[in-house]
């Protein structure tokens, strides 16, 4: 199956500073790609959908100033949490759509990011 | 606001045992997906049933789907201890290129 891959896999930060997570698609090409937030032991919440060559797509509550998302390649989209915050602390997941049917997703193994 | 309502929250049975996780939505769909996510991991897709299905199989896994009650199970039959993870269904309102609303995930524990 097609593989996702993240990095960093965890990340610890100070207050004000900026962290840039990347999202790679490793054995084919994604024109889409998803961000998600998930708090322990809680569902999925999607931020944004990222698309290749244009605008990131933000889901309603989500600040498009504080998630910086670029999609500049077929395989690489990143998140950057701009001036992070404690409550930015979370487990951040991207994934891209299935290349042959779409309706699924490929996950990748997420980033732990922590604020302090 | 959430789509997908699992049902148990948390399962915890024996090697051997079948478990049963149940999916509630609220709106129309395209299809229903059911993915695993181990502790701290990503997600990995494991079935996908549309809505004028009524039940599907793969391997030791039984899908089924009742969109008359807005609602779908997932069957793990003769569970190992490598099933412990939490499983999420996730709903897509149309074919294609929809996105998924997650439900909040049953975490399933499998004891030797």
């Amino acid at each position: 199956g097609a593989v996702v891959s993240q990095h960093p896999s965890r990340v610890i930060c100070k207050s004000g500073t900026s962290v840039k997570i990347e999202c790679r698609s490793l054995d084919f090409q994604a024109t889409t790609m998803f961000w998600y937030r998930q708090f322990p032991k809680k569902s999925l919440m999607l931020m944004a959908t990222s698309n290749e060559g244009s605008k990131a797509t933000y889901e309603q509550g989500v600040e498009k100033d504080k998630f910086l998302i670029n999609h500049a390649s077929l395989t690489l989209s990143t998140l950057t949490v701009t001036s992070a915050h404690p409550e930015d602390s979370s487990f951040y997941i991207c994934s891209a759509r299935d290349p042959l049917g779409q309706e699924t997703q490929y996950f990748g193994p997420g980033t732990r990011l922590l604020v302090l | 606001s959430q789509q997908g309502e699992e049902d148990p929250q948390a399962l915890s049975i024996q090697e051997g045992e079948n478990a049963t996780m149940n999916c509630s939505y609220k709106t129309s769909i395209n299809n229903l997906q059911w993915y695993r996510q181990n502790s701290g991991r990503g997600l990995v897709h494991l079935i996908l049933i549309r809505s004028n299905e009524r039940e599907k199989h793969s391997g030791r896994l039984r899908v089924t789907l009742d969109t008359s009650k807005k609602s779908s199970s997932l069957l793990i039959t003769a569970s190992r201890a490598a099933d412990t993870a939490s499983y999420f269904c996730a709903t897509a309102a149309y074919s294609g290129y929809s996105t998924l609303t997650f439900g909040k995930g049953t975490m399933l524990l499998v004891s030797p």
